[in-house]
């Protein structure tokens, strides 16, 4: 149990497009979701918190109008690079608890492996 | 500000033998700390976690050590497989995470 997939696995774009990445959890209701960045041979960065019904909170540097979050369902959360530049090129990945309080671990996705020419 | 720091070079050992990987922080007192498995190209993997009051935790060939007084944790493979190659990563917290670098592992035949 505790599966989360991501989709797409890996998208090309242009350079002004906006890309969307979904987040599911599979097999149990997540009431947190958290969305992470990872360039090459770097750490795993935070760049939001969401809560099901809720805006998202963003980390310090994370531009909220250019990574739009949303988490519509306990089970569906989606990130959108708007406007994506060559330096949004990265791989993203998210994660999802389960119940409340920080009772549980995280469960990772897959990765969606961004790439803006 | 907090600091996570994963030995960057890569661990090169032998099939059977203890893989041995640290994690050292600087100012921070975390409550959890976690370690995972992340692939290539994949999304990190959940292996174990260890509160600031336990020493030592088990699981199948791992173990992991905590030492709040000199802000480090080790990381043990014994036994260790090929399959066993794999960045493993070190986070601090519970709710929210915070990872090192990782450290990569490659296990030979």
């Amino acid at each position: 149990g505790a599966v989360v997939s991501q989709h797409p696995s890996w998208v090309i774009c242009k350079s002004g497009t906006s890309v969307k990445i979904e987040c599911r959890s599979l097999d149990f209701q997540a009431t947190t979701m958290f969305w992470y960045r990872q360039f090459p041979k770097q750490s795993l960065m935070l760049m939001a918190t969401s809560n099901e019904g809720s805006k998202a909170t963003y980390e310090q540097g994370v531009e909220k109008d250019k990574f739009l979050i949303n988490h519509a369902s306990l089970t569906l959360s989606t990130l959108t690079v708007t406007s994506a530049h060559p330096e949004d090129s990265s791989f993203y990945i998210c994660s999802a608890r389960r119940g409340s309080g920080g009772r549980d671990t995280q469960y990772f996705g897959p990765g969606t492996r961004l790439t803006v020419l | 500000s907090q600091k996570i720091e994963q030995n960057s070079e890569a661990l090169n050992i032998q099939e059977g033998k203890t893989a041995t990987l640290t994690c050292n922080y600087t100012n921070y007192s975390p409550a959890y700390l976690q370690w995972y498995r992340q692939d290539p190209g994949r999304g990190p993997v959940f292996l174990l976690l260890i509160r600031e009051n336990e020493k030592e935790k088990r699981k199948e060939r791992l173990k992991v050590t905590f030492d709040t007084t000199l802000k480090q944790s080790l990381f043990h493979i014994t036994a260790s497989q090929p399959a066993d190659s794999a960045t493993y990563l070190c986070a601090l917290g519970y709710s929210t995470l915070t990872f090192g670098k990782g450290t990569m592992l490659l296990v030979s035949p």
